[in-house]
């Protein structure tokens, strides 16, 4: 069965240095959910899209920003990267009217 | 709002032995309720969940979970622990279907030979 997938699986940048973090859902799940989980944490809500629409916003920083395209495909852009970004950033989707959420490997985003 | 509370941040069983993890909830509407597993340095994969209906719910390798509304509680259990069930143990709660997830803050299962 399809997954969520997530690109890159690692990235490595520097401080004040910016990254874009790409997400394709599993097809005809129609909303999409960023997380963040830092080293031995639970995973803490950024953002999500409900159709291509932001439907809520979580304790995500104005130096994040995120959109979902038309083919549904979702970015996590981050700019001014600080040492306190360094952390796995999960994509999750989830089919219309189940509530499940369906989680990608995630990105593990170390800046140096 | 709605919050997590898992008590135990690391379990350890024989292997054999029950698993019982322990999570609790607050939420001022009715909850969808879930248990996700993770293991070292890969994605969170869907155990159960519960939303309406029967209280006891099956899911994946074994596990199944009871929702009792009167104790605010829904805890993971399995009769006979292997192995391969070692992990990060998470519950999580959330609104309803298109709603974000609140998890806690996890139970690290371990399995002794």
């Amino acid at each position: 069965a399809a997954g969520v997938i997530q690109s890159p699986r690692h990235l490595i940048k520097e401080k004040r240095e910016t990254a874009t973090l790409k997400c394709y859902p599993i097809p005809r799940h129609d909303t999409v959910y960023w997380y963040q989980q830092g080293p031995g944490q639970d995973p803490q809500f950024l953002i999500s899209f409900y159709e291509k629409m932001q439907s809520d916003k979580g304790s995500i920083p104005d130096r994040f920003s995120a959109q979902q395209f038309s083919d549904y495909h979702s970015e996590l852009n981050m700019s001014s990267l600080e040492l306190g970004d360094s952390a796995l950033y999960f994509c999750a989707s989830s089919p219309p009217r189940t509530g499940e959420q369906y989680f990608g490997p995630g990105t593990r985003l170390t800046v140096t | 709002a709605q919050s997590v509370t898992q008590l135990g941040s690391h379990v350890s069983v024989s292997e054999g032995a029950l698993v019982l993890l322990r999570c609790n909830y607050s939420s001022s509407v009715p909850p969808y309720l879930f248990w996700y597993v993770q293991y070292p340095n890969q994605g969170l994969q869907l155990l159960l969940k519960y939303t309406t209906g029967a209280t006891l719910v099956k899911g994946i390798n074994g596990f199944e979970a009871e929702f009792k509304k009167s104790e605010t509680s829904f805890h993971l259990t399995k009769p006979s622990a292997h192995m391969s069930d070692a992990a990060e143990y998470f519950c999580a709660v959330s609104l309803g279907s298109n709603y974000k997830l609140t998890f806690g803050k996890g139970t690290l299962l371990t399995v002794n030979p």
